[in-house]
């Protein structure tokens, strides 16, 4: 696609509930950012990957999240039993290499509001 | 480890003045410095990035920035503000070299006033 694409938009989740969020990178891109926002913040990395590669999950905040991306292109974030310090949007990425000069392209982001 | 210290969360301006926010970056190696913008509900956008070519960079929306090793500074400006400009303003870093993911500030927030 033309860009990189986030669903749902938003999301809802009771506490305890598991959630999905899904990032769409643009065709091509090699390496893959899951980013968290939360209210009045800058972005903080989670996770990278690079194809289906997992290369860096230092930024995960507990075993409660888990991100995967098996063929390489679509990636899927997945957190369980949220709690309401989940709450933020949630930022996918995408660039075309591996090296530092490329910056990155984001999605819209998934709000997530644990409720 | 990298870092960057964007000063003053929230900057205001009359509509038609200049623009100047600030970032200073710590680094232990060569970095590559950017700038991205965010509308209400929307993504972040390039503005304009530094890696290590020329060390004035124009980008997007008549915006510039420029690396200052000596003051470890990367502060973004533009001549004249337009009403269209007020959005969320982030500041980011990563090493020259590897597959370090960027690393953002904390952000400043334009405001522009007609």
């Amino acid at each position: 696609g033309a860009g990189v694409s986030q669903s749902p938009r938003y999301k809802v989740a009771k506490r305890g509930q598991d959630v999905a969020l899904r990032c769409d990178p643009i065709s091509g891109h090699v390496s893959l950012f899951w980013y968290q926002q939360a209210l009045g913040q800058g972005p903080e990395f989670l996770t990278y990957f690079q194809n289906e590669a997992q290369l860096d999950k230092s930024g995960l905040p507990s075993d409660r999240f888990f991100a995967e991306r098996p063929e390489g292109s679509v990636s899927t974030l997945k957190i369980q039993r949220t709690q309401q310090e989940d709450s933020a949007v949630y930022l996918c990425a995408s660039s075309r290499g591996t090296g530092g000069g490329g910056g990155y392209t984001f999605g819209s982001g998934t709000r997530l509001t644990v409720v | 480890a990298q870092s960057v210290t964007q000063l003053g969360s929230h900057v205001s301006v009359s509509e038609g003045a200049l623009v100047l926010l600030r970032c200073n970056y710590s680094s232990s190696v060569p970095p590559y410095l950017f700038w991205y913008v965010q509308y209400p509900n929307q993504g972040l956008q390039l503005l304009l990035k530094y890696t290590s070519a020329a060390t004035l960079v124009k980008g997007i929306n008549g915006f510039e920035a420029e690396f200052k090793k000596s003051e470890t500074s990367f502060h973004l400006t533009k001549p004249s503000a337009h009403m269209s400009d007020a959005a969320e303003y982030f500041c980011a870093v990563r090493p020259a070299s590897g597959n370090t993911p960027l690393v953002f500030g904390k952000g400043t927030r334009l405001s522009v006033i007609a």
